[in-house]
C-alpha cells in the first residue's frame, strides 16, 4: 500500500534559520508529489507540487522542494524562515487514478522571533 | 472565487448520537472529497465523488458513516451512531478533475471539528 512518512513531528527554529523537512513515500511507479501548509486557524493550502521535469520545484513564500527518485524522497526546504512560517506542513502523494492523495502525518513548525 | 464551504465549524455530541456535516464545493468542480483528520495525523480520505457517483469509499466505515452528493453539487457526510474515536476534523475538498489520468489541485474547506464525549 502507498504510504508517506514525515520524519519530524515537531520542529522549533529561530528566525533566519534554515529549514529542511523530510518526506519519503512508498510507491514504485509514477507519482505526483505535494506539500500542503496549514497556518494557525486557516485551511489547508497548496505550497508546491511536482509532476515531472526539473526535480527542484519552487513554491510560494520562498519554499522549494527536491524530488530524488532513487531515495523516494521529496524534502521541503527554505533558506531562511520567518515567524510567519509557523504552521503545520503536510507531504502528500498522488499515485494512481482519480486524484487520490495520501498524506503524511504532518510536521508542526514553530519559528521563534 | 469563493472557496469550499463547510458547516458547522464545530460540533460536540455524545457517543451514540448522530451528526451530519455539509459541504458546498467550488462552483464547477466535478470531484468532491471527504477526509478525516485525527489529531496528530494527516488527512485520510473517506470518500470521493465524481459528480454524484462514488469512485472511492474504501476507507469509509460503512457501518456508521454515510455520504451522498445529490445533483452532483453539495454533499453531506453522516455518522450514526458516533463513537469516541470519531473525534476528528472532517475536511471537504473539491477539484476540477474529470478523468482518471489527469490530476487537478484539490482545494480544501475550513473543516468541521467534531468532539464526541
Amino acid at each position: 500500500a502507498q504510504s508517506v512518512s514525515q520524519h519530524n513531528h515537531h520542529v522549533i527554529l529561530s528566525e533566519a534559520a534554515s529549514l529542511e523537512l523530510g518526506c519519503n513515500y512508498s510507491y514504485g511507479g509514477t507519482v505526483n508529489l505535494f506539500w500542503y501548509v496549514q497556518y494557525p486557524g486557516q485551511h489547508l493550502q497548496l505550497l508546491l507540487k511536482y509532476f515531472s521535469g526539473d526535480p527542484l520545484v519552487k513554491g510560494i513564500k520562498g519554499f522549494e522542494a527536491e524530488f530524488i527518485k532513487s531515495k523516494f524522497s521529496f524534502n521541503l526546504r527554505k533558506p531562511s524562515v520567518q515567524w510567519s512560517d509557523t504552521a503545520e506542513y503536510f507531504c502528500a502523494v498522488n499515485a494512481g487514478g482519480y486524484n487520490k492523495l495520501i498524506f503524511g502525518a504532518g510536521t508542526r513548525l514553530a519559528v521563534h522571533p | 472565487e469563493a472557496g469550499v464551504a463547510q458547516s458547522p465549524r464545530y460540533k460536540i455530541i455524545e457517543k451514540r448520537q448522530s451528526v451530519a456535516f455539509w459541504c458546498n464545493p467550488i462552483s464547477g468542480h466535478a470531484t468532491l472529497y471527504w477526509y478525516q483528520q485525527i489529531l496528530g495525523q494527516g488527512p485520510k480520505l473517506l470518500i470521493q465523488f465524481q459528480n454524484n457517483g462514488v469512485v472511492d469509499d474504501s476507507q469509509l466505515p460503512k457501518d456508521r458513516f454515510s455520504a451522498e452528493r445529490l445533483k452532483g453539487v453539495d454533499s453531506t457526510l453522516k455518522i450514526q451512531p458516533a463513537k469516541l474515536e470519531d473525534s476528528a476534523v472532517y475536511l471537504c475538498a473539491s477539484s476540477l478533475s474529470k478523468g482518471v489520468s489527469s490530476y487537478n489541485e484539490q482545494f480544501f474547506g475550513p473543516g468541521t471539528r467534531l468532539t464526541v464525549l
